[in-house]
């Protein structure tokens, strides 16, 4: 694709619900990252994929957090029995090859706001 | 832990005027440096990067940034700033460790240029 896609771009939802955040990357990325920001802060690192498999997914805040790419392309982040803090801009980011100094492309994001 | 820390949250500047955006990070070891800049109603898109060599690093829009590893530093410059370089910026960092692939980011600072 052009770019990196996310979808929804707005989501509402009650607390205690689960939602599901969605992001395509760019055509060909192997690497694919899940940042989160809050407002009045820059990007918080998530989860890290090369590939299918998840090779750092060391910044998720918790066991309710989930994120899956079972077939290398699209991702697809879970949060479960959400809360009013998880409420931020879900930011997705791919880049060509897992290489630290290549570029990451990034998503528009997908604002999610827990009531 | 790795940190990042951007002095300024909020510049006001007139068109022409010089800019300099401080950006400190704390890790000991070796780093990629990134500026990344997100106009207004955009994604986040990427301004320039340090990996390696001349550590005065050239970008798009006629931005540059300078390495200094002495003092855990990657300052954003622009010698004269246009009306369109209103947006928020952010100086994200790599530690250079293993397979490290986060970057870590600072707050951001809010620019804006009055013409």
């Amino acid at each position: 694709g052009a770019g990196v896609s996310q979808t929804p771009s707005n989501k509402v939802t009650e607390k205690g619900k689960y939602v599901e955040l969605r992001c395509d990357p760019i055509s060909g990325h192997t690497a694919l990252y899940w940042y989160r920001q809050s407002l009045g802060q820059g990007p918080e690192f998530l989860i890290y994929f090369q590939g299918t498999g998840a090779a750092d997914d060391s910044g998720l805040p918790n066991d309710r957090f989930f994120a899956v790419r079972p077939e290398g392309s699209v991702s697809t982040l879970k949060i479960q029995r959400t809360e009013r803090g998880d409420s931020a801009v879900y930011l997705c980011a791919s880049s060509s090859s897992g290489a630290t100094y290549n570029e990451q492309f990034f998503g528009p994001g997908t604002r999610l706001t827990v009531l | 832990a790795q940190s990042v820390s951007q002095h300024n949250h909020h510049v006001i500047l007139s068109e022409a005027a010089s800019l300099e955006l401080g950006c400190n990070y704390s890790y000991g070891g070796t780093v990629n440096l990134f500026w990344y800049v997100q106009y207004p109603g955009q994604h986040l898109q990427l301004l320039l990067k340090y990996f390696s060599g001349d550590p005065l690093v050239k970008g798009i829009k006629g931005f540059e940034a300078e390495f200094i590893k002495s003092k855990f530093s990657f300052n954003l410059r622009k010698p004269s700033v246009q009306w369109s370089d209103t947006a928020e910026y952010f100086c994200a960092v790599n530690a250079r460790a293993g397979n490290n692939r986060k970057l870590i980011w600072g707050l951001g600072t809010s620019l804006a240029v009055n013409p």
